[in-house]
């Protein structure tokens, strides 16, 4: 009972490198979101899809960049890190059904840029 | 320009009385509230929603009042319990638009 995976939980980055935050969800959930999560401003919206080849922008998108190739995927990608990207990110899948809407997080990745 | 707001960083209540958490939005166009609880090294987990056609929803100890003249909505929990210590988010959203805006989170203390 996996629900939504993040990789790694944790990562330490020099200025200017890049790395790419996993996520996967084995719920078949067809909207899939990154959030970061800094002190005192709760969780905002980086990025979002609403299926398979659509992504969209959440409140703080710049530095970052996504894809969605597949239902179970949606890594975020830092092209180029900054100190300011300094957070925790979360991942989260999530479906509508009968006027309810429900939405899973992943357990997080902890991410300190150097 | 935050649209759901916790205005109460943090909240410390005995065990075994009411805990009340409270959160006010701007954007009348919300139709659906939820509250979500984290714990320290762990993602948040849904815990209650309501949606805008209902004014009360409740589930055991926890229940969501909301208050659509005055953009409030809070969550009371009762009795709390020393395991309710955590942070609370709530959040809203407009159904259809698959984007979720969260407040700032109360971290809530119960005291034996």
């Amino acid at each position: 009972n996996a629900g939504v995976t993040q990789t790694p939980k944790f990562q330490v980055l020099k200025t200017g490198q890049s790395m790419t935050l996993q996520c996967a969800q084995d719920m078949n959930h067809e909207y899939m979101s990154w959030y970061r999560q800094d002190p005192g401003m709760g969780l905002r919206l980086i990025h979002y899809s609403v299926g398979a080849g659509i992504t969209d922008q959440g409140e703080v998108p710049n530095g970052y960049n996504v894809s969605r190739s597949t239902t179970e995927d949606f890594p975020l990608r830092l092209l180029s890190a900054a100190p300011s990207q300094t957070s925790v990110y979360f991942c989260a899948s999530s479906y509508s059904a009968g006027g309810k809407y429900i939405q899973y997080f992943g357990a997080g990745t902890r991410l300190s840029v150097l | 320009d935050q649209q759901v707001k916790q205005n109460s960083p943090s909240l410390s209540v005995q065990e075994g009385r009411i805990s009340i958490l409270n959160c006010d939005y701007t954007n009348s166009m919300f139709d659906y509230f939820l509250w979500y609880k984290k714990y320290p090294a762990e993602g948040p987990t849904f815990l209650i929603s309501i949606s805008s056609i209902k004014d009360k929803n409740e589930d055991g100890r926890f229940t969501v009042f909301l208050n659509k003249s005055a953009k409030h909505l809070s969550l009371h929990i009762v009795p709390s319990q020393p395991g309710d210590s955590a942070v609370y988010f709530c959040a809203a959203i407009i159904q259809g638009a698959q984007k979720l805006v969260f407040g700032q989170g109360t971290r809530l203390t119960i005291n034996p």
